[in-house]
């Protein structure tokens, strides 16, 4: 594709509900982050996955949250039980990681809503 | 661990005006640093980076440069346009995690250019 595309822009939840959000990187990037941006913060890592390593989970708040990359590919984010806390906007990003170039490219992000 | 500082906004000018945006991080490693640009409605953008000591990155008239005695990597612009009017981010990658080249963002810094 033409970039790092994420869906859905907005998700409004309840308290409690669980929440999947979608990354789909660029083609033939092997490398895919996620990150969290809090309103009036900076971006705070989450997670990483690396072609078929197991991936770097350091960033991961809590263990209401988890990721899963299907085939090298596409990515989704699970928040379990969320809290209000959890509202923030999810940014996606991939790279060619250890192929090449380390530059990540961003998608537009999941604006998420915790009522 | 790693840290990114950046200067509180927002920041309004005037067109044609001086910008600098300072930045200084603390790293136990020798990162790469970046400065990346969010417009308005669009995701973020890498606008430049400088993976050592001394290095100059430089793109659409802005420029910054790797100190690392001072551990700083200000951002400048000799003449503003409204059109660079956007958030601005500072962001360190340490290699020392092997593969995972996570970004370590600021909190982010608006700009603000009018005519």
């Amino acid at each position: 594709g033409a970039g790092v595309s994420q869906s859905p822009s907005n998700k409004v939840t309840e308290k409690g509900k669980d929440v999947e959000l979608r990354c789909d990187p660029i083609s033939g990037h092997t490398a895919l982050y996620w990150y969290r941006q809090r309103l009036g913060q900076g971006l705070e890592f989450l997670i990483y996955f690396q072609g078929n390593s197991a991936p770097d989970k350091s960033g991961l708040p809590s263990d209401r949250f988890s990721a899963e990359r299907t085939g090298g590919s596409v990515s989704t984010l699970t928040i379990q039980r969320t809290q209000q806390e959890d509202s923030a906007v999810y940014l996606c990003a991939s790279s060619l990681g250890v192929l090449g170039s380390n530059e990540q490219f961003f998608g537009p992000g999941t604006r998420l809503t915790v009522l | 661990g790693d840290s990114v500082t950046q200067m509180e906004g927002p920041v309004t000018l005037s067109e044609e005006a001086f910008l600098t945006i300072n930045c200084t991080y603390t790293a136990t490693g020798y990162p790469s640093l970046f400065w990346y640009v969010q417009y308005p409605g669009e995701g973020l953008q890498l606008l430049l980076k400088a993976t050592k000591a001394d290095d100059k990155g430089s793109n659409k008239g802005f420029e910054a440069t790797y100190r690392k005695e001072t551990t700083s990597f200000h951002l400048e612009k000799g003449s503003v346009q409204v059109s660079d009017s956007a958030v601005y981010f500072c962001a360190l990658s340490d290699m020392r995690g092997g593969s995972n080249y996570k970004l370590t963002f600021g909190k982010g810094t608006l700009l603000t250019v009018n005519p």
